[in-house]
């Protein structure tokens, strides 16, 4: 089946760093991904949509110079949150619908801790 | 973002017994309907999802819809400790999934 890998599955970062998360569709092209957010005991919340080859669309509230995201190939997409704070300690999920498909293939997820 | 609605639980059934959850959403206009189960500390995984009116049985699981009521649930029959994990309604936006905040279900061996 379509996979969509996510990494790192983890990271520590100091306050004030950038970190870096990417998503990569294995064996199929993704001309959209979506990034989600999801605190701990609250559901996913879709933070924006990525298109390759253009700017990708946040969904209100999400502040688009603090979370940079790139979709520059049919198969990447990355999530950069920059100047991060504690408040931005989460989990980050990526997810693609491949061609044909039903239903939308999640990556495994990245655990953002800020300290 | 579109409103769904699940009742976040717990929700504890006995092993064997069937678990019943249910999911309301608020645009009319909502095409595909999908529940996921995600466990602690992962990622969602695809359980069923479902276009058309009425049921529809994959296993254990049968998923119903219900357009004119805006509502969707999932049964699963012959509830396992395995099952334990929260369930995720999701429903489809333009070309994105909007999700409920999700059901804990625990079931008791």
């Amino acid at each position: 089946g379509a996979v969509v890998s996510q990494h790192p599955s983890w990271v520590i970062c100091k306050s004030g760093t950038s970190v870096k998360i990417e998503c990569r569709s294995l064996d199929f092209q993704a001309t959209t991904m979506f990034w989600y957010r999801q605190f701990p005991k609250q559901s996913l919340m879709l933070m924006a949509t990525s298109n390759e080859g253009s700017k990708a669309t946040y969904e209100q509230g999400v502040e688009k110079d603090k979370f940079l995201i790139n979709h520059a190939s049919l198969t990447l997409s990355t999530l950069t949150v920059t100047s991060a704070h504690p408040e931005d300690s989460s989990f980050y999920i990526c997810s693609a619908r491949p061609t044909g498909s039903h239903g939308y293939t999640f990556g495994s997820g990245t655990r953002l801790t800020v300290v | 973002q579109k409103e769904v609605e699940q009742n976040s639980g717990p929700l504890s059934v006995p092993e064997g017994a069937i678990a019943s959850l249910n999911c309301t959403y608020s645009d009319r206009g909502s095409q595909s309907f999908f529940w996921y189960r995600q466990y602690s500390g992962k990622s969602p995984e695809l359980i069923m999802f479902i276009y058309s009116n009425g049921d529809k049985e994959d296993g254990r699981f049968t998923a119903q819809l219900n357009k004119a009521s805006q509502y969707v649930s999932l049964l699963i029959r012959d509830s396992q400790p395995s099952d334990s994990a929260t369930y995720l309604c999701a429903v489809t936006g333009a070309n994105n999934l909007f999700f409920g905040t999700g059901t804990r279900l625990t079931v008791i061996p």
